[in-house]
């Protein structure tokens, strides 16, 4: 089963647009990571942020969490054709040594 | 530095074969984990090592699926036999689990399976 549900399932902009997705759970969590997709490939980390933290910024991203609410957003400044991919929130409970669960994702179209 | 490297790449099998497909994390990370991803989902989590033991295995289908982690480094998952259901690209992931853990995980490309 999957704890995160991300909104929207798929999202398409052009470049230079922000694009945020969204991302609910549902038990507490340890650490909440985000990890992006190209088609074919393998996930690659991109941020992880911790249940005591509110906002998180790594270059043209910016996360935050809330954890009264269970949720995340991932916010990504002016996107490139390059960050086309799919971008996936997991959840580590901490109750099980780096266990993460993961959602289903949102899918990111970024026209040239 | 090399990342997690998997083989096969693809893998196109008949229902009811048998099927193995291999992962050699990052050289001392601790933690390996196996995925199972469906078309269009996230990464559902098979079993997860610490070294050589098997730490969480309460979703791999024990009737069919097996795995090991030999001398806590490489690691193989097997299905035997195969289902229709079974297509899926299979993950492999590792990690340095412990008081200095980042808690990132690193995901080779995987091993697209399809059942016919």
């Amino acid at each position: 089963s999957q704890q995160g549900e991300e909104d929207p399932q798929a999202l398409s902009i052009q470049e230079g647009e922000n694009a945020t997705m969204n991302c609910s759970y549902k038990t507490s969590i340890n650490n909440l990571q985000w990890y992006r997709q190209n088609s074919g490939r393998g996930l690659v980390h991109l941020i992880l942020i911790r249940s005591n933290e509110r906002e998180k910024h790594s270059g043209r991203l910016r996360v935050t969490l809330d954890t009264s609410k269970k949720s995340s957003s991932l916010l990504i400044t002016a996107s490139r054709a390059a960050d086309t991919a799919s971008y996936f929130c997991a959840t580590d409970a901490g109750n099980a040594g780096n266990m993460l669960t993961f959602g289903g994702g949102t899918r990111l179209m970024v026209k040239p | 530095e090399a990342g997690v490297v998997q083989s096969p790449r693809y893998k196109i099998i008949e229902k009811k074969q048998p099927v193995a497909f291999w992962c050699n994390p990052i050289s001392g990370h601790n933690t390996l984990y196996w995925y199972r991803q469906n078309l269009g989902q996230g990464p559902e989590l098979l079993i997860r090592y610490e070294n050589e033991e098997a730490v969480d295995d309460s979703q791999l289908p024990k009737d069919r699926f097996s795995a090991e982690r030999l001398k806590g480094v490489d690691s193989t998952l097997k299905i035997q036999p195969a289902e229709l259901g079974d297509s899926a690209v299979y993950l492999c992931a590792s990690s340095l689990f412990g008081a200095d853990s980042s808690y990132e995980q690193y995901f080779g490309p995987g091993t697209r399976l399809t059942v016919t």
